[in-house]
This record gives structure tokens, C-alpha cells and sequence, in this order.
């Protein structure tokens, strides 16, 4: 059974510092790997996908870097906002089932 | 587009109650997904369809039904209401591309409390 873990549970940085999230996963035999960001009390929403074929993807100030042989997937948010702070979740997809972590509460501090 | 819409965002039951959840979509999505998500628990997958006539059961099925009839609506029925239930609910929906699913689409939730 596919379990994702994603740790720090919890993460403060004061603003401008990059942040470096960690998602990691037991069964390499994924389609693809999904970072979501979720606000308080709102849904969920889409930050970057990679392909199981990719090794990372670009969005603005966002990187997310995958390699399926270890199991793992990083989360690098450059020059970290206020705004940024929320919690942010990856999922990964196993023959279309989506299994999620519980997610980085991030707080980005003035 | 107005995306994935759920309703009703809040609901309080009884236990023993059935219910239904609403989803909807307007982007032509194959797949459509039901999570709960319950404080440091992660979301867990409920149930999922690839396509109108074809559901599959995910983590933790006990208590919900789905149908999927057409490809914009799929509704999550909960048969007799437990206080294990409650829980925030939420849709998705996303392409389905062959072997697995594209970037997903999340409603709003819905919040639910069995007392």
C-alpha cells in the first residue's frame, strides 16, 4: 500500500528565506506526483505536477523536483512571503488513485 | 467555468440520517473524486469514477455510496450517518488520461457534522 509522508509537520521562517518542503513515498510506481496548497477553511489548489517521466518542474518562484527511484519529491519556494503561508500538501498518483500526505503548515513571518 | 461546485457547504445531521453531497463540474473532466479530510489525517480517497457508469471504490468506502450518470455530476450518499463521518468533504475533478489522473481540480468543501 502506497503511504506518502511529508515532514516537517510544521515550518517558521521569517520572509525572504526560501523554504524546502519534503514529500516521500514507498512505492515507486506512480504516475505522477501533485503539490496543492490549501488555505484555511478553502479547498484545495494546484501548485506544480510532475510526470512520472520528469525530474522537476518550474512555476514563477516555485521548483519541485522528483525522483522516483528514492522516493522523494521536493518543494522550494524562493524568497518566501507572507502570502505563502498556508499548508501545503503532495499527492501521489498510483494507477489512479491519489494518495495524499498530511501536509507543511508553513508560516512566513514579516 | 465555474470549476467544481459543491453544495451544501455546511450540514449538520443526526446519526441515522442519509443524505446526499453535490458535486458538479463544467470542464468536461473524466475524473471525479471524493475525499474526507480529517485533522492530521491527511485527505483519504472514498470513492472515484473515470468516466459516466464506472465508480471504483478508494481508502476508506464503508458508508458512501456513488453514482456516476453523466459526466458533470457525481454525487456521494451517505446511507445512515455515523458520527465517524464527520469530517470536511471535498470533490475533485481532473482529465483521466489512460492510466491515471491529470492535474485535479478541487471544490470548496463541504462541512459535516453528525452529532
Amino acid at each position: 500500500k502506497q503511504e506518502v509522508t511529508q515532514i516537517p509537520a510544521a515550518l517558521s521562517v521569517p520572509e525572504g528565506e526560501n523554504l524546502v518542503l519534503n514529500c516521500s513515498f514507498t512505492d515507486s510506481a506512480i504516475y505522477n506526483l501533485q503539490w496543492f496548497r490549501q488555505d484555511p477553511g478553502k479547498g484545495l489548489t494546484s501548485l506544480l505536477l510532475i510526470q512520472s517521466s520528469q525530474r522537476e518542474q518550474t512555476s514563477g518562484r516555485l521548483n519541485a523536483s522528483l525522483d522516483k527511484s528514492s522516493g522523494r519529491s521536493t518543494l522550494y519556494i524562493a524568497a518566501s512571503q507572507p502570502g505563502d503561508s498556508a499548508t501545503y500538501l503532495c499527492a501521489v498518483d498510483s494507477w489512479g488513485k491519489l494518495q495524499f500526505g498530511a501536509g507543511t503548515q508553513v508560516v512566513v513571518t514579516p | 467555468n465555474a470549476g467544481v461546485t459543491q453544495t451544501p457547504k455546511f450540514q449538520v445531521l443526526k446519526t441515522g440520517q442519509s443524505m446526499t453531497l453535490q458535486c458538479a463540474q463544467d470542464m468536461n473532466h473524466e475524473y471525479m473524486s471524493w475525499y474526507r479530510q480529517d485533522p492530521g489525517m491527511g485527505l483519504r480517497l472514498i470513492h472515484y469514477s473515470v468516466g459516466a457508469g464506472i465508480t471504483d471504490q478508494g481508502e476508506v468506502p464503508n458508508g458512501y455510496n456513488v453514482s456516476r450518470s453523466t459526466t458533470e455530476d457525481f454525487p456521494l450518499r451517505l446511507l445512515s450517518a455515523a458520527p465517524s463521518q464527520t469530517s470536511v468533504y471535498f470533490c475533485a475533478s481532473s482529465l483521466y488520461l489512460g492510466t491515471g489522473s491529470g492535474e485535479q481540480y478541487f471544490g470548496p468543501g463541504t462541512r459535516l457534522t453528525v452529532t
